[in-house]
């Protein structure tokens, strides 16, 4: 098993709609999570922090649910310019210093 | 302040050549994470430096290496070069005065292409 796993999609949604990526990890004793989005061609940029109690910024929301070890991104209100490969990152602490690992991506298209 | 910058943008190397990547964290970052991301699959944890020393390494062969300087710039080096090479490599620092936060930043990348 992978330890973090992404559905590589291509997730194809209409503008507007409302889109939801899962990212599940395999260590239970992982710390730290986000969300990045990447860009054909481009570097990935950080999105959001991923809190035990959701956090929300504008049309996203971060999720992490420790219990099933899974993260989750939902996009409300999709605007063209979302279309991207969202990535998670998933971090576990250890001997001082931070194993990060990234899932592969989901990929966004969002249609006109 | 300026973002984390890397050189060169594109490099073109034959097998069994050596590639030589550059990165500058922002200024007053001291950790260098570089990653790999070939064609088809996510970003791959290479190396970490912190104040000069390595401290942590992902699963690649030897022939990956790489060092950090006083100014904490850092240098990977790639010897031998194999086709599967062929890859976007990035480097990312950490916030200012908090090595050890998790959050990362990037740089544009090298796109490394192996002939």
């Amino acid at each position: 098993r992978k330890e973090v796993e992404q559905d590589p999609g291509p997730f194809n949604v209409p503008e507007g709609a409302t889109v939801a990526f899962n990212c599940t990890y395999s260590n239970s004793a992982s710390q730290s999570f986000f969300w990045y989005r990447q860009d054909c061609r481009k570097e990935p940029k950080l999105l959001m922090s991923v809190y035990s109690s959701g956090n929300e910024d504008g049309r996203f929301t971060a999720q992490l649910n420790r219990a099933s070890q899974y993260i989750s991104l939902l996009i409300r209100d999709s605007k063209l310019s979302d279309s991207a490969t969202y990535l998670c990152v998933v971090i576990l602490h250890s001997g001082g210093y931070q194993k990060v690992t990234f899932g592969t991506g989901t990929k966004l298209q969002v249609i006109p | 302040e300026a973002g984390v910058t890397q050189s060169p943008t594109h490099l073109i190397k034959t097998r069994g050549q050596q590639a030589t990547l550059r990165c500058s964290p922002i200024s007053g970052h001291t950790s260098v994470y570089w990653y790999q991301q070939a064609l088809g699959l996510g970003l791959q944890f290479l190396l970490w430096y912190d104040e000069g020393e390595e401290r942590n390494r992902g699963n690649f062969p030897p022939r990956f290496s790489g060092r950090q300087f006083p100014n904490y710039s850092s240098e990977l080096n790639v010897n031998a070069l194999e086709l599967e090479d062929s890859a976007l490599y990035l480097c990312a620092t950490p916030p200012a005065g908090r090595p050890g936060t998790d959050t990362q930043y990037f740089g544009p990348g090298t796109r490394l292409t192996v002939l």
